[in-house]
């Protein structure tokens, strides 16, 4: 079966970098897009950032791009999220979400992994 | 990228029914029915519900249900459970290859 699982968060000072990473199993990575999705505390989600599924488009929310990057690596079915110049409003659980696809791109994910957490505090 | 409105939260009593409304601009909806809402129980992985306005993944109840007019989309949750008591939250892919959420619904069954 499907399963994404987070890890790499846990807790970083105003300024500092982290690197998430989204292992994938049960489906064939390199076939499908990916996205890292953000919850801070006591609010709702937020899109973060889309890489396509050879990793040549990368699409980021205003509020993390120039600071964030996506990446992955197919050959070990792991999806990364480095993040740098980290922020208090940036304290959130970060999911990985598969998006889905069937014959052709679909536009929501279909599935997600349980999150990890990261706190950006001095 | 504003949010998409939905409110803060609704509540239905068991076997009664609710609709959550989620509502955008034109450009947040791209004009195509690309759509989707997940359900969120604390401590657990975001759940697809409904995807492309209307359509229900596999192992969904046909309890859940969603439908748009205009620029809002609702998702309908039939015969209320109290298994269903859960934040929802809508998305939808955009204009400018981004996507957005809705700012989340508390659904509590009383």
């Amino acid at each position: 079966q499907v399963q994404l699982v987070e890890s790499g968060g846990g807790v970083v000072q105003p300024g500092r970098s982290l690197r998430l990473s989204c292992a994938a199993s049960g489906f064939t990575f390199s076939f499908y897009n990916m996205h890292w999705v953000r919850q801070a505390p006591g609010k709702g989600l937020e899109w973060v950032a889309v890489i396509s599924y050879a990793g040549t488009n990368k699409y980021y929310a205003d509020s993390v791009k120039g600071r964030f990057t996506i990446s992955r690596d197919n050959s070990k079915n792991t999806l990364y999220l480095q993040m740098n110049s980290l922020r208090a409003d940036d304290t959130a659980v970060y999911y990985c979400a598969k998006q889905g696809y069937d014959s052709v791109v679909k536009y929501y994910f279909d599935y997600w992994g349980q999150g990890t957490l990261v706190t950006v505090s001095s | 990228q504003s949010a998409l409105t939905q409110p803060a939260s609704v509540s239905g009593s068991p076997g009664q029914s609710i609709t959550i409304s989620c509502t955008g601009t034109s450009s947040d909806f791209l004009g195509y029915n690309y759509v989707s809402w997940y359900q969120l129980h604390p401590g657990k992985a975001p759940k697809l519900v409904i995807y492309d306005v209307t359509n229900r993944p596999s192992g969904v109840s046909d309890r859940f249900s969603g439908s748009k007019s205009g620029n809002t989309a609702s998702l309908s949750i039939s015969g209320l459970q109290a298994e269903d008591e859960a934040d929802y939250f809508c998305t939808s892919f955009t204009s400018s290859s981004t996507w957005v959420f809705g700012g989340g619904t508390k659904l509590t069954v009383l």
